[in-house]
């Protein structure tokens, strides 16, 4: 059974506050690590596609890193906004898995203003 | 452009009835997945559409769960004799197909679904 654990599983931040968060997804046949920001009432919506060890992507003030070796990837947001609420997804595709998407739970930010 | 548009968006039934959730991907997609997220769980693989290849069907739970796309654009998703346990938000997404599950996916609002 392949698994993604993301965490924490909530996390509260003050507004201007820097805050990170963990995916960890199988390392085995690793095939891509895909990061989604889904807000409530909205439709998921994708923020990174990361295929390469030492993978680093940015976007805005958020960024994200990949170490496919040992099968984590951190996601860091830079002076949260309340607008940053959401819960933040990631999703593993290994080719022993037919590379289907194997998603995390989430993490919940919630950015107080 | 238009994104990705599910219909309906809440849909409640009693147990026992066929429902349909339908998906429209974005114009020029050639790929289309349908999951669903029930309460506490992270998104479910349901299945996946690419081209005219033969559709991996290898998510759905039960041969009561099928799908089909039209045309190689809308997809419907077809629930027969509903039980409580398919209650979920059902989400489906498109992408243009060029890399597999490397293409990042466009998600629809979803139908939440609730069978009683």
């Amino acid at each position: 059974i392949l698994n993604v654990e993301q965490s924490p599983q909530s996390l509260h931040v003050q507004e201007g506050d820097s805050t990170n968060f963990t995916c960890s997804f199988p390392s085995s046949n690793f095939y891509a690590l895909h990061w989604y920001r889904w807000e409530t009432a909205k439709s998921p919506e994708a923020l990174f596609v990361m295929t390469l060890n030492g993978d680093e992507k940015k976007k805005g003030r958020i960024s994200a890193t990949l170490n496919t070796k040992e099968g984590y990837s951190y996601l860091y947001i830079k002076g949260s906004q309340p607008e940053d609420s959401a819960t933040y997804l990631c999703a593993s595709s290994n080719a022993g898995n037919n590379r289907k998407l194997i998603w995390g739970l989430g993490t919940s930010l919630a950015v107080n203003p | 452009g238009a994104g990705v548009s599910q219909s309906p968006s809440n849909k409640v039934t009693e147990k026992g009835k066929d429902v349909e959730l339908r998906c429209d991907p974005i114009s020029g997609h050639t790929a289309l997945y349908w999951y669903r997220q029930s309460l506490g769980q992270g998104l479910e693989f349901l299945i996946y559409f690419q081209g005219n290849s033969a559709p991996d069907k290898s998510g759905l739970p039960s041969d009561r769960f099928s799908a089909e796309r039209t045309g190689g654009s809308v997809s419907t998703l077809t629930i027969q004799r509903t039980q409580q346990e398919d209650s979920a938000v059902y989400l489906c997404a498109s992408s243009l197909g060029l890399a597999g599950f490397k293409d990042t996916q466009y998600f629809g609002p979803g139908t939440r679904l609730t069978v009683l």
